[in-house]
């Protein structure tokens, strides 16, 4: 089974756009992320959600909003798509004690035209 | 303000060799969390090893051990008897427990190439 499974794996879509990626983890975590990996390998966080409230929010443009309807899903939606939200997204849990692993995703891969 | 510094871009090393991968960190917190993650080509990003900040001995697993140097302010990694498989991006990340996250910071990654 899939501890961190995202949707869609590869997303191409054109400038304006709307679209939203999914994420579920089945490993009981607490907390949950939302990573951008840009075109040079850069990973950055972007939002982390503790048992569905929003712990970190870091310099997003508010067309990104993130959504967690339970503590087992974090959803990324992203507004009026740009040609620079084209990256790689991943998401990842953790437990909610400093013990430290993330668990990552697979990635979901976003190409604006 | 919490960074990592990866200074290798690139490495290529000939396989069964041992290989030495360079992180360095600076931050005001004292207690902390280092780890090291490997993305394969196919994209997923693999965790390998976890050291924290009050662990007296360097961590291990398998073939993989961090070099924990606190004064230094380093945390190298080290793959020893280096596999075909093991070429790939491997990321250096410091950990900052936020409130029940944890964020996690990324070094600029080094890619290691492993010659037959």
């Amino acid at each position: 089974d899939t501890a961190v499974s995202q949707t869609p794996k590869y997303l191409v879509t054109q400038m304006g756009n709307d679209k939203s990626i999914k994420c579920e983890q089945n490993l009981g975590h607490d907390t949950m992320y939302w990573y951008k990996q840009d075109s040079k390998k850069f990973l950055k966080i972007m939002f982390s959600y503790n048992n569905k409230e929003l712990i970190i929010n870091e310099t997003v443009p508010n067309r990104f909003s993130p959504k967690s309807p339970d503590k087992a899903h974090l959803n990324l939606h992203i507004n009026s798509l740009e040609l620079g939200d084209s990256a790689v997204y991943f998401c990842a849990s953790s437990r909610r004690e400093n013990t430290g692993e993330l668990f990552f995703g697979e990635g979901s891969r976003l190409t604006v035209l | 303000a919490q960074k990592i510094t990866q200074t290798q871009p690139g490495m290529f090393v000939q396989e069964k060799e041992a290989v030495t991968l360079d992180c360095t960190y600076d931050t005001s917190d004292q207690s902390y969390g280092l780890f090291w993650y490997k993305q394969p080509s196919s994209g997923e990003m693999i965790f390998l090893i976890y050291q924290g900040s009050y662990d007296e001995q360097n961590a291990t697993e398998g073939r993989y051990s961090l070099n924990f140097q606190k004064a230094r302010k380093s945390a190298n990694l080290v793959i020893s008897a280096s596999q075909l498989g093991d070429s790939a991006m491997y990321f250096c990340a410091m950990i900052r427990p936020i409130q029940g996250a944890q964020k996690l910071v990324f070094g600029q990654g080094t890619r290691l190439t492993i010659n037959p």
